[in-house]
């Protein structure tokens, strides 16, 4: 049974700040892991996902995956206000593209 | 971008009673899956279905609960009859393929209060 820890709960941030966003996972055999962001009254939407340790990097967004901690995070760079939204960690097991969510951290973006 | 679209937005239903859940998944995908968030509580798998069958389900699935998409229209969710504790936001998604780095598709939820 896949346990999802994220920290912090929620985040308030200036604009162009770097935000820091955590997740720890329990079953080592996760394959992939994903990040989605969802705004307010909106569908959960896919950001980014890794699968090799290491770092990828799209655009202002890094996601960072060490798996040996059974750690991965998202870094966001030059914060706006548009990225304000609930970001939600879901690694992935099993065979059927089942995803495990974090409870999610709440980002506020202030202009 | 590709939509999954669920309808309606809010159901009420009275405890006992058959509810059902609609789920218009993206057009060519073939997988499809429902998740269930109780307030205050993060997304939990329920479901996942392919070509027709059952592939994997959460000990959150009832014997209660039934899932199919008849000849291709909407992926539904069923509930019969319905409990106290069904009362949540039910989510629905589809992907085109079953690799892990193929997106998943979610809807924007569909709220059942059971009263």
């Amino acid at each position: 049974q896949q346990n999802v820890q994220q920290s912090p709960e929620s985040l308030i941030v200036p604009e162009g700040a770097r935000t820091s966003l955590n997740c720890t996972f329990s079953d080592s055999a996760s394959q992939y892991f994903w990040w989605y962001r969802q705004h307010s009254g909106k569908a959960p939407k896919a950001l980014m996902s890794i699968f090799s340790n290491g770092e990828k990097e799209e655009g202002r967004f890094t996601i960072h995956l060490n798996k040996a901690s059974l750690h991965f995070s998202l870094h966001i760079r030059d914060s706006q206000p548009s990225d304000s939204a609930l970001y939600l960690c879901a690694p992935l097991s099993g065979s059927f593209n089942k995803l495990t969510f974090g409870a999610g951290t709440r980002l506020a973006v202030c202009p | 971008g590709p939509k999954v679209l669920q309808i309606p937005s809010h159901q009420i239903i009275d405890m006992g009673q058959m509810v059902t859940l609609n789920c218009d998944p993206v057009s060519n995908h073939l997988y499809f899956y429902w998740y269930k968030q109780i307030l205050g509580q993060q997304m939990e798998f329920l479901v996942n279905f392919y070509n027709g069958k059952v592939m994997e389900k959460s000990k959150l699935f009832k014997d209660q609960f039934s899932v199919e998409r008849p000849d291709g229209s909407y992926f539904t969710l069923k509930i019969q009859p319905t409990a106290l504790e069904d009362s949540a936001v039910y989510f629905c998604a589809s992907s085109l393929e079953q690799g892990g780095n193929t997106e998943v598709f979610f809807g924007k939820g569909t709220r059942l209060t059971v009263v």
